[in-house]
């Protein structure tokens, strides 16, 4: 069964510092991985996604992710931190089989202090 | 931009009523799907639905759940006779692709709906 981690539930960072969001992920496969991010009283957006080809790829509002298929791990990063980027984040992945359902990670709080 | 819309944003019921949900998603997607998140956890794939028939399930959508849609528009989530332990944010989400349609399978990018959250007493 397929499987994400999202170690922390929360994760602190100064407005103007480099912010990672960490997500591992356990699937037998080839796994296609989507970060979501949650703001109050709001469902799910799409932030970005892996599917193949370059390891780096960019998203919304400025986001990165990094898919390291060694480390299984697939990382929510951005070089210079927003208040605004404040809410709740989930990693995500598939594999293509079954439903395409999306496996979620419990989430992480991303808090920017101004 | 368009939005996946969910009725009603929030609904108490007492254990053993039948409790629907009901969503509209985008209206040139072709799959629909149910997710739950309990408080504090994970959100968990409960249905998705394809051509007016589930395309899968989770062993978490047992006899008491039940997906239709009733019209061409709204998708609805019912639960036949709700259990303390349903209490939840339910979200419907709905994507453009689907496994049969272009594009690798398990590629869609879903857009959820705010989520109707639902307290059993």
């Amino acid at each position: 069964a397929q499987s994400v981690a999202q170690p922390e539930d929360q994760v602190n960072v100064a407005e103007g510092n480099p912010l990672t969001v960490k997500c591992t992920y356990s699937v037998s496969g080839n796994p296609y991985l989507f970060w979501y991010v949650q703001y109050p009283n709001r469902g799910l957006q799409f932030l970005l996604k892996y599917i193949t080809g370059d390891n780096l790829v960019k998203g919304s509002y400025g986001f990165e992710a990094e898919f390291n298929k060694s480390q299984t791990s697939f990382h929510l990063k951005k070089p210079s931190a927003l208040v605004s980027d404040s809410a709740l984040y989930f990693c995500a992945v598939s594999t293509g089989g079954g439903a395409d359902g999306l496996t979620f990670g419990k989430g992480t709080h991303l808090i920017i202090q101004p | 931009e368009p939005e996946v819309t969910q009725t009603p944003s929030h609904q108490v019921t007492q254990m053993g009523q039948e409790v629907i949900l009901r969503c509209v998603p985008i209206s040139n997607h072709l799959y629909f799907y149910w997710y739950r998140q309990i408080l504090g956890q994970k959100v968990e794939f409960l249905v998705s639905f394809y051509n007016n028939e589930i395309s899968e399930k989770s062993e978490i959508f047992d006899d008491q759940f039940s997906v239709e849609r009733p019209d061409g528009s709204n998708f609805t989530l019912k639960i036949r006779s709700t259990k303390l332990e349903d209490s939840a944010m339910y979200f419907c989400a709905s994507s453009e692709l689907g496994r049969i349609a272009g594009g690798p399978p398990g590629a869609n990018v879903l857009t959820f709906g705010a989520g109707s959250r639902l307290t059993v007493l």
